[in-house]
């Protein structure tokens, strides 16, 4: 069975400082990986996907930047966070067959921007 | 207007009391509809996931599409507490990857 793990679980950062939050997928090959932002009353922002290493997709203009090294890991990362950065991180995967089947999300990273 | 609207709630029932939680949404061309289920402080699950039209049972959920009113529902029978937890409904279009959610709806079960 496929499992996606998110670390840390929880991060607290003063403004100005770098990111970086992980995600890896197991049980499956050639994911399509996704990163969002959950904001209280906002629900689920796209951020960034991938259908492959090195490919990535921007859906919103803002200083977070995405990067797939592997094929089973996706970072989000900055390198001056905002106070607006503030959220709830999830990542999520489907099959690589574009527009097939469902995402699956991982546990999430709380990060608080100071 | 946005692409889906959801009810945010909140949301309180007895325990074993049905359920109804809705989305309406813009986009005809969207052909696939999810419902997951989150936790505080959890990721999203996904509870239930239809193509197109119809009636979709699992257990005590049922989802339901009406692409003619662009409505869809999820119906919780006999709810217990420990189906506290927002509800979150999603949809796309067919060849598409992205998602497009609703704010979701925060349901509170009372024993």
């Amino acid at each position: 069975s496929q499992t996606i793990h998110q670390w840390p679980a929880t991060l607290v950062q003063p403004v100005g400082s770098p990111l970086s939050l992980e995600c890896t997928v197991e049980g499956t090959s050639n994911p399509n990986l996704y990163w969002y932002r959950q904001a209280a009353g906002r629900g689920l922002q796209l951020l960034f996907y991938s259908v492959g290493i090195g490919q990535i997709s921007s859906e919103v203009p803002q200083n977070l930047s995405a990067s797939r090294p592997q094929d089973r890991q996706f970072i989000l990362s900055s390198k001056k966070l905002l106070l607006s950065d503030s959220g709830f991180y999830l990542c999520a995967w489907s099959r690589d067959r574009p527009g097939q089947g469902t995402q699956y999300f991982g546990p999430g990273t709380r990060l608080l921007v100071l | 207007q946005k692409e889906v609207e959801q009810d945010p709630g909140p949301l309180s029932v007895p325990e074993g009391a049905i359920v109804s939680l809705n989305c309406t949404y813009s986009n005809s061309a969207f052909q696939y509809f999810m419902w997951y289920r989150q936790y505080s402080r959890k990721g999203p699950e996904l509870l239930m996931y239809t193509y197109s039209s119809g009636n979709k049972e699992d257990g005590r959920f049922t989802a339901q599409v009406d692409k003619s009113s662009k409505y869809i529902s999820l119906f919780i029978r006999d709810s217990q507490p420990s189906d506290s937890a927002t509800y979150l409904c999603a949809m796309r279009a067919a060849g598409a990857n992205n998602l497009f959610f609703g704010t979701g709806t925060r349901l509170t079960v009372i024993p």
